[in-house]
Parts: C-alpha cells; sequence; structure tokens
C-alpha cells in the first residue's frame, strides 16, 4: 500500500542553523509530491511540490526538497532557519485518483 | 482574492446533534475534499469530490455526509452516528492536471467540539 513516512515526529533547532526534515514514501509510479506547512489552529500552505524534470525544486520561505528516487525520499532543506519557521509540516504524495497521502507530520521548534 | 472560506472556525455541539461544516470556494476548482487532523495522525480523508453531483467516501467516512449540489461548495454534516467527532476539520480543492491532480489548496479549518 501507498504511505508516507516522516520518521521524525519532534525536531528542535537553533535560529540560524540549518534544517532537513525527512520524507520517505512507498508509491508504485513515479509520484507527486508535496510539502505543506501549517501553524497551530490554521490551514496547510504549500512550501513546494515535484512533479517531474529537475529533482533539487525551491520553495517558498527560502525552502528546497531533493527528489531521489533510489531513495525514495523527498526531504525538505532549508539552510538557516528563522524563528518564524516555527510549525508543523507534512509531506505528501499525490496520487493518479484525485487522492493524497499525508505523513504524520514533524513540529519544528526554533531556540532563539 | 481567490480561496477557500471554511465556516464556523469553532463550533460546540452537544452529543446526539448533527452538526454542518460549511467550504466554499472561488477558485473554480472541480475536486473538494475533507479531511480530518487529530494531534500526531496526520491528515484522514473523510469525503471528496471530483465533480458536481458525485463524491467518493475516503478512509474514514462513517459518521460523516457530504453534498455537492454546486461546483464551488461542499458541505460536511457530522452525524450523531460518529463516535468521536471532536477534531480539527480542513477543506481543501485542487485542479486537474492531465490525468493527475495539482497540488491542494486548504481552508483555515474549523474545529468541532463535542461537549
Amino acid at each position: 500500500a501507498q504511505s508516507v513516512t516522516q520518521p521524525d515526529i519532534h525536531i528542535t533547532v537553533s535560529e540560524g542553523a540549518s534544517l532537513e526534515l525527512r520524507c520517505n514514501y512507498s508509491y508504485g509510479a513515479t509520484p507527486y509530491l508535496f510539502w505543506y506547512v501549517q501553524s497551530p489552529g490554521q490551514g496547510l500552505q504549500l512550501l513546494l511540490k515535484y512533479f517531474s524534470g529537475d529533482t533539487l525544486v525551491q520553495g517558498i520561505k527560502g525552502f528546497e526538497a531533493e527528489f531521489k528516487r533510489s531513495q525514495s525520499s523527498f526531504n525538505l532543506r532549508k539552510p538557516s532557519v528563522h524563528w518564524s519557521d516555527a510549525a508543523e509540516y507534512f509531506c505528501a504524495v499525490g496520487e493518479r485518483t484525485y487522492k493524497y497521502i499525508f505523513g504524520t507530520g514533524t513540529r519544528l521548534k526554533v531556540l532563539a | 482574492d481567490g480561496g477557500i472560506t471554511q465556516s464556523p472556525k469553532y463550533l460546540f455541539r452537544k452529543e446526539g446533534q448533527n452538526v454542518t461544516l460549511s467550504c466554499e470556494q472561488n477558485l473554480n476548482h472541480d475536486a473538494m475534499y475533507w479531511y480530518r487532523q487529530d494531534p500526531g495522525q496526520g491528515l484522514r480523508l473523510i469525503y471528496y469530490s471530483q465533480i458536481v453531483n458525485d463524491f467518493q467516501k475516503g478512509d474514514i467516512a462513517e459518521g460523516y455526509s457530504v453534498s455537492r449540489e454546486k461546483k464551488e461548495s461542499f458541505p460536511l454534516t457530522v452525524t450523531s452516528a460518529q463516535k468521536n467527532p471532536t477534531a480539527f476539520y480542513l477543506c481543501a480543492s485542487s485542479i486537474r492536471q492531465g490525468a493527475n491532480t495539482g497540488e491542494l489548496f486548504f481552508g483555515e479549518g474549523s474545529r468541532l467540539t463535542v461537549l
């Protein structure tokens, strides 16, 4: 069955440090991949997406992600974290049948 | 500005009551979705609709009902049959891109609390 795994439930980094959030997926075909961010009590906002082409994708707020087919991964990175990046981050796979599979999320805490 | 509007943002319900959550979009998207979010469980699909007058059950449809009479509207009713309705509910929409769908656009969510 298709699945998305975010192995880190919580991550804490200092402001200005680099960040990498992990995402692994299980999907038979070439997946459509997404990263979303959610602030407390709010909806989800798209950070970036991968459909095809260049495996390194740039998103909003200085985030990027790299699709590695051999590792079934789509990790999210940011070179320097800001305090406003504290939020919950979700990785998702889009299937070809109008369905999306979400990971359980990684909650990011940023230390001043 | 185009977007998805959910209402109410907060809702309190007594046990045994049905409640309806509103979701309206002006993005002209074909597909609409309802997700339930509980702490530590990510998003779980309740129902989705690809076109007007058609909808499919998601992974946790029991105790919920929907309608899609207009392209821009996809209300969710939480019935008294739903055993644990206290949760954060998110409505979303997407546009079809060829054989696949694009990204989801989300509303701000509705928090339902059963007293």
